[in-house]
């Protein structure tokens, strides 16, 4: 079955350096791969998508990942952060039948 | 284009109480979603829904929560009898291959 697993539930960074957040899935097929942030009080909002072109995904907001298969990881990175950036992100995987398997999400904190 | 209308925004109910949330989808979005997001946790799926009929309910609590899709478009969830662990946000997405938007959600708070 798909799964993912958010390595660290809470991440802490000063603003302008930079962000990993971790996320290792497990999947029997090629997965689609996402990332999902919300901020407080707000809606989940698309940051990436991987479906199985480039390794490589840019997102939006300077964020990107790396698809991994020999380490089935997805790690999300950023090079500077920022104090907007302080939310909780999500690593998510699908289904072949379109449902989502959110991970258990990680709180970015950006200190000034 | 617009996006997923849900509501309503809040609700606060006392248990054993009955709520009901509506979802609009985007439209020519087949698929639509219903997701429990608990405080501190990630979204399960609760249901998933193809046009109007179910794709899976497996997570639905079927003997308090029930959801219809009439008509392939708007849909509804309902929960009767409410109990305090219902507490939650409760989302809706829609989606068309492999693009999924979600709706603001309706927080929903059981006394």
């Amino acid at each position: 079955a798909q799964s993912v697993t958010q390595l660290d539930s809470h991440v802490s960074v000063s603003e302008g350096t930079p962000v990993l957040l971790r996320c290792n899935y497990s999947s029997s097929y090629s997965p689609s791969l996402f990332w999902y942030v919300q901020h407080p009080n707000k809606g989940l909002q698309l940051l990436l998508k991987y479906t199985s072109a480039a390794t490589l995904v840019k997102g939006i907001n300077g964020f990107e990942a790396e698809f991994k298969k020999s380490e089935t990881s997805f790690h999300l990175t950023k090079p500077s952060a920022h104090m907007s950036d302080a939310a909780e992100y999500f690593c998510v995987v699908n289904r072949l039948s379109g449902k989502l398997i959110f991970g258990q999400g990680t709180t970015l904190q950006v200190k000034p | 284009e617009a996006g997923v209308a849900q509501s309503p925004r809040y609700k606060i109910i006392e248990k054993r109480q009955s709520v009901a949330f509506w979802c609009n989808p985007i439209s020519g979005h087949a698929t639509l979603y219903w997701y429990q997001q608990i405080l501190g946790q990630g979204p399960k799926l609760l249901i998933q829904f193809q046009n109007n009929g179910v794709v899976d309910d497996s997570q639905l609590p079927k003997d308090r929560f029930s959801a219809e899709r009439l008509k392939g478009v708007d849909s509804t969830l309902k929960i009767q009898p409410a109990k305090l662990e219902d507490s939650a946000v409760y989302l809706c997405a829609s989606s068309f291959r492999d693009g999924y938007t979600f709706g603001s959600g309706t927080r929903l708070t059981v006394v």
